[in-house]
């Protein structure tokens, strides 16, 4: 049961090099989010996807851009990564109804220098 | 737009007592689920428990129930019997649902930490 797979798990970045998050779901899944945590501030939507060739803003989209290759695949990538980009990076999906649960990948955790 | 406060960022508790863990939210919807995660060192969001806005029974799962209140918007985590595994970040989440597009997203607190103490 691989449910959600993100990869990679660790990463370190020189500033200004680019870099994508892979995500993939094994659900069937409608929905897929990408969040950032952040000490004390919890988990915050970067972008989200409510379908196959859909895509929108959520509340910290600036310095990333996400592609919904199919339903199964959400990526996330950083154009020229800042220091204020270091996080842990999420991906989840949920079936799309808006009583289903979301299912969480295991973060990459992502540190810029 | 819909937010999720957790009032207390850390707390502590001895094993096999009971802890309470707050969440207030804000938002104009009628309809709407809510959700508390937990996040053990290893990072992975788990599931804890789920509530139906429209279902007066509280919800319940083993050791975890909750205290729904929804004209005071209040949605609090009870653990029951804690033990040592129960030590993580919990976090509360709202889902919002987002009219454009027909998709949703989950709103989250800041989280608690719990520290369950031998």
């Amino acid at each position: 049961n691989a449910g959600v797979t993100q990869t990679p798990k660790f990463q370190v970045l020189k500033t200004g090099q680019s870099m994508t998050l892979q995500c993939a779901q094994d659900m069937n899944h409608n929905s897929m989010y990408w969040y950032r945590q952040d000490p004390g501030m919890g988990l915050r939507l970067i972008y989200y996807s409510a379908s196959e060739g859909t895509t929108d803003k959520g509340e910290v989209p600036n310095g990333y851009n996400v592609s919904r290759l199919n339903k199964r695949e959400f990526s996330l990538r950083l154009e020229s990564a800042a220091p204020s980009q270091t996080s842990v990076y999420f991906c989840a999906s949920s079936r799309g109804s808006w009583q289903a649960e979301a299912f969480f990948g295991q973060g990459t955790r992502l540190t810029v220098v | 737009a819909q937010t999720v406060t957790q009032s207390q960022p850390e707390m502590s508790v001895q094993e096999a007592e009971t802890v309470t863990l707050s969440c207030t939210y804000d938002t104009s919807e009628s309809d709407y689920y809510l959700f508390w995660y937990k996040q053990p060192p290893s990072r992975q969001m788990i599931l804890v428990i789920r509530q139906e806005a429209y279902k007066q029974q509280n919800a319940t799962e083993n050791r975890f129930s909750v205290n729904f209140q929804k004209a005071a918007k209040s949605f609090s985590l009870k653990i029951s019997d804690s033990q040592l595994g129960d030590a993580a970040m919990y976090f509360c989440a709202y889902r919002s649902l987002i009219t454009q597009g027909g998709s949703e997203k989950l709103v989250f607190g800041k989280g608690t930490k719990l520290t369950v103490n031998p």
